[in-house]
């Protein structure tokens, strides 16, 4: 099985920081990545898929890239209606697999 | 407007069978693959079957291989998770999601229904 590596775990900052989380897969999935959001209470949503694709709707700030086996997911200038889990998941076969998460607060 | 509705959510004893439904509205749901995702209370996600939309190809996490059946009736836009011989740690909401065929990532998603397995 493809093992996600999600960093990190929880991340503190304030509003209109900049702030990235990382996935490393274990071999290789090329760019067939998701980043998802997910609000306590709520269902995941899907923010980018193929690595960097923004999903229609979603704001700007959010942005996706890769570099090798090494996945980033950035917030620009983080708002407080960004606090949430987020994950990364690779589709590149089966099984898919999701990263720990990272939850983002506000400090 | 694309609507994920789970239904069939509840409490059963430890080795019993349950079984979940999501009724698809607002796309062509025999086009999509359809997925099965779940949480235990406090974790991160795991993902834990896909079926085509045919439904002749089907694909299972390890740790419900040979448990669970996902199936569908597309004549009634209707996504079923056939769940036996549960064990406490299958408690978990469980989410259905539709995946997109342009990029095969989970573009909607339902509610998610509630499964605990407890005497």
């Amino acid at each position: 099985d493809i093992q996600m590596t999600q960093s990190p775990s929880t991340l503190s900052a304030s509003v209109g920081d900049r702030v990235t989380i990382t996935c490393g897969a274990s071999q290789s999935i090329n760019m067939w990545l998701a980043w998802y959001q997910q609000k306590p209470g709520k269902a995941p949503k899907l923010l980018i898929y193929k690595a960097s694709k923004l999903e229609s709707g979603v704001p700007s700030r959010f942005s996706g890239s890769r570099s090798g086996a090494e996945f980033s997911f950035t917030i620009s200038s983080l708002q407080p209606d960004d606090v949430a889990t987020y994950y990364c998941q690779q589709y590149h076969e089966y099984p898919w697999t999701f990263g720990q998460g990272t939850k983002v607060e506000i400090k | 407007e694309v609507q994920l509705l789970e239904s069939g959510g509840g409490l059963v004893q430890p080795g019993g069978s349950l079984r979940l439904s999501c009724e698809a509205s607002g796309f062509a749901f025999t086009t999509y693959a359809m997925t099965w995702v779940r949480q235990a209370p406090g974790k991160g996600l795991e993902w834990i079957s896909t079926i085509s939309g045919p439904g002749g190809s089907t694909y299972y996490a390890d740790s419900v291989k040979g448990r669970f059946t996902i199936s569908r009736d597309n004549s009634k836009d209707t996504l079923f998770l056939q769940m036996s011989s549960l064990r406490a740690e299958d408690t978990a909401m469980y989410y259905c999601a539709r995946v997109s065929p342009a990029h095969l990532g989970c573009d909607y998603w339902g509610q998610g229904g509630l499964v605990t397995v407890s005497s």
